[in-house]
């Protein structure tokens, strides 16, 4: 998994709690990215960063914030969990832009009840 | 932006056959194609890419053709194992900054 841990790996949580999932590399990649995937939909971007605190929003970033404040660790917040957020998520890294290669972590099932 | 379709959603071949995925993109801009295969309950990994300026490449049993001109490129599996078996994503960049957008996934089953 190219170095890329993802915490919990698991959680159910109620719907309109705040959940934060955590992204963790070990191999100074200045790209993270954070993905959600769920059936008939492949992979969708939710957020993105460049860079410690540079972030920007991808396709379906509505109801989620992230944070990075370290090279290592990329934060994706739900501020107020909803059931349509059920969905396995995954976190992906990249060397740079322009190589556009991804490595993803194992992802983490997040359940919305 | 970008648009990219994957066919068929499912496929099933017998053990030994040939498996092949295609993929159409919409960006004639786009110059970089990546494959990736998900085994259950794991992150996809990356498992070849092809770049604009080339029409072919291969990895052992596996090879992506890229066909510019109608905007499409797919994935060639030979000799099918069961270990094969899995979801196959492909995608295709939609900006510079190195966003990927991914097909919806083709479910591949290798029967002994």
């Amino acid at each position: 998994d190219a170095g890329i841990t993802q915490s919990p790996r698991h959680k159910v949580t109620e719907t309109g709690t705040p959940v934060t999932l955590r992204c963790h590399q070990t191999e100074n990649h200045r790209y993270m990215y954070w993905y959600r995937q769920d059936p008939g939909h492949g992979l969708r971007l939710i957020h993105y960063s460049y860079g410690v605190k540079d972030t920007d929003k991808g396709e379906v970033s509505d109801g989620y914030s992230v944070s990075r404040s370290k090279t290592e660790d990329f934060l994706l917040t739900l501020e107020s969990a909803t059931s349509s957020q059920t969905s396995v998520y995954f976190c992906a890294i990249s060397l740079a832009s322009a190589s556009y290669e991804q490595y993803f972590g194992p992802g983490t099932r997040l359940t919305v009840t | 932006g970008e648009n990219v379709e994957q066919h068929p959603s499912t496929l099933s071949v017998q053990e030994g056959d040939s498996a092949v995925i295609k993929c159409t993109y919409s960006d004639s801009a786009s110059n970089y194609f990546p494959w990736y295969k998900q085994e259950l309950g794991k992150g996809p990994q990356l498992i070849i890419d092809i770049r604009s300026n080339v029409g072919e490449k291969k990895d052992q049993r596996i090879a992506v053709t890229l066909n510019k001109t109608a905007k499409h490129f797919s994935l060639h599996i030979t000799e099918t194992q069961p270990e094969d078996s899995a979801v196959y994503f492909c995608a295709a960049p939609y900006d510079s900054w190195g966003k990927l957008q991914f097909g919806a996934g083709t479910q591949v089953v290798v029967t002994p």
